[in-house]
């Protein structure tokens, strides 16, 4: 069964880090891109992030250039995000996803990141 | 990278067809063939029902279709039902970045 848990969000003040942390399991993880998904409660879907099967090439929103940086351990199946100088509006759940776009595309639960003071 | 533009609502009555829009620019969904379409309940995470503008993934109940013309994309629903009220969002591929881009959101209701 394909399973994709996120971990690592909660609370943190404006300017603080995070790293948030996907492990996956039910498939081959090395073989797939992997991207992370963000999403204020009650609001929409903004894509984040994203990084190929080998981790050389990483692709970044405009809004988290600079402050974000995907990578991912494919010997432990997990993805990671280190999310830096926080601000309010970084304030969202943040889900993993598997080959977004794709026919194989699966989401996980997502982890709740809230900045505040 | 500006979101996709979509209705905020539409409704319909279990049984009827409803359609709804998706409208982006030449450099996403007119230039993308990775448009794809996602169901979200609330408190869960979104669910693929779409992608390649047209293709549904394996699972996917073939009352869900998805096409595009130009610069905008279509999701159809077909013989409506209670479980299909959710929030759906549209996305594609955008060679600004490169990225991706997801819509605003639409809210379909069930009568």
């Amino acid at each position: 069964e394909v399973q994709l848990m996120e971990s690592g969000g909660g609370l943190v003040q404006p300017g603080g880090s995070l790293r948030l942390s996907c492990t996956v399991s039910g498939f081959t993880f090395s073989t797939y891109w992997m991207h992370w998904v963000r999403q204020v409660p009650g609001k929409g879907l903004v894509w984040v992030s994203n990084v190929n099967p080998d981790e050389k090439f990483t692709h970044y929103a405009d809004s988290v250039k600079g402050r974000f940086t995907v990578s991912r351990d494919n010997a432990k199946s997990t993805l990671y995000l280190e999310v830096n100088n926080l601000k309010a509006e970084d304030t969202a759940v943040y889900y993993c996803v598997r080959d977004m776009f794709g026919p194989d595309d699966f989401w996980g639960q997502g982890t709740l990141v809230t900045v505040s003071s | 990278q500006s979101a996709l533009t979509q209705p905020a609502s539409v409704s319909g009555s279990p049984g009827q067809s409803i359609t709804f829009s998706c409208t982006g620019t030449s450099s996403d969904v007119g230039t993308s063939n990775q448009v794809s379409w996602y169901q979200q309940h609330p408190g869960k995470a979104p669910k693929q029902l779409i992608y390649d503008v047209s293709n549904r993934p394996f699972g996917v109940s073939n009352r869900f279709s998805g096409s595009k013309s130009g610069n905008t994309a279509s999701l159809t629903i077909s013989g409506l039902q209670a479980e299909d009220e959710a929030d759906y969002y549209c996305s594609s591929y955008t060679k600004r970045g490169p990225s991706y881009v997801f819509g605003t959101g639409t809210k379909v209701t069930v009568l």
